[in-house]
């Protein structure tokens, strides 16, 4: 079964780094988009960024973290990174990766499976 | 494309039908594909996100049959026939239709 296991959160000072990451199983992970998205405490979804599963390694973010957020991946290792720099107290949320839908119709941004998430907190 | 939802909350007994309202500010129907790009998640507290239903109205594997997706281009709904206990969750609708995908604000269901 599809299993997405997240680490890396941590609670950080603003302005510093943190690099989360995903360790995948159960499926081709090659094969799949993968995407990360934030829930703020007591908020809704946010999706935060996507890297892709072909050869041209599309990477997409959202304006609320684009230059300051990289998204990553090793297909070798079955894991998603994501590098976060020069954090803001709004980047507070728990962190999910998620598989996107085997490309259909244009898309995989379906998001198939979610992992439990891991907690970032940056605070002074 | 701004995803807006209503209500934000619903207050039922078991058995009820609940109904959930997603509207997008834009189309999500892709013409070429003859499809709406549009999902919707359960999110059970303390849990992650559930995907339900996909394409406006495709109930993924493993998901009762009391829940149904349906609508078009900016106007959707999610409904819950004959609630359960389980089924207490917040619900957020998903448009995939173009980058950066955005969620609505949830709808919470007690």
């Amino acid at each position: 079964q599809v299993q997405l296991v997240e680490s890396g959160g941590a609670v950080a000072q603003p302005g510093t780094s943190l690099r989360l990451s995903c360790a995948a199983s159960g499926f081709t992970f090659g094969l799949h988009g993968m995407h990360w998205i934030r829930q703020a405490p007591g908020k809704g979804l946010e999706w935060v960024a996507v890297f892709s599963y072909d050869e041209e390694e599309t990477k997409y973010y959202a304006d609320s973290v684009k230059g300051r957020f990289t998204i990553s991946r090793d297909n070798i290792k079955n894991t998603l990174f994501l590098q976060m720099d020069s954090l803001r107290p709004e980047d507070t949320a728990v962190y999910y990766c998620a598989k996107g839908n085997y490309y259909e119709s244009g898309t995989y941004y379906i998001l198939e499976n979610w992992g439990q998430g891991t907690l970032v907190t940056v605070s002074s | 494309i701004v995803m807006t939802q209503s209500p934000d909350s619903l207050a039922l007994s078991l058995g009820e039908r609940a109904t959930i309202n997603c509207k997008s500010s834009q189309s999500v129907f892709y013409s070429l594909e003859n499809k709406d790009y549009l999902t919707w998640y359960q999110q059970i507290p303390g849990q992650p996100p559930k995907l339900l239903i996909s394409w406006a109205s495709i109930r993924e594997s493993g998901v009762p049959e009391r829940f149904s997706g349906s609508g078009s281009g900016t106007d959707f709904t999610l409904t819950i026939s004959g609630l359960q206990a389980e089924d207490v969750a917040v619900y957020y609708c998903h448009q995939y239709y173009n980058t950066p995908p955005t969620f609505g604000q949830g709808t919470k269901v007690e």
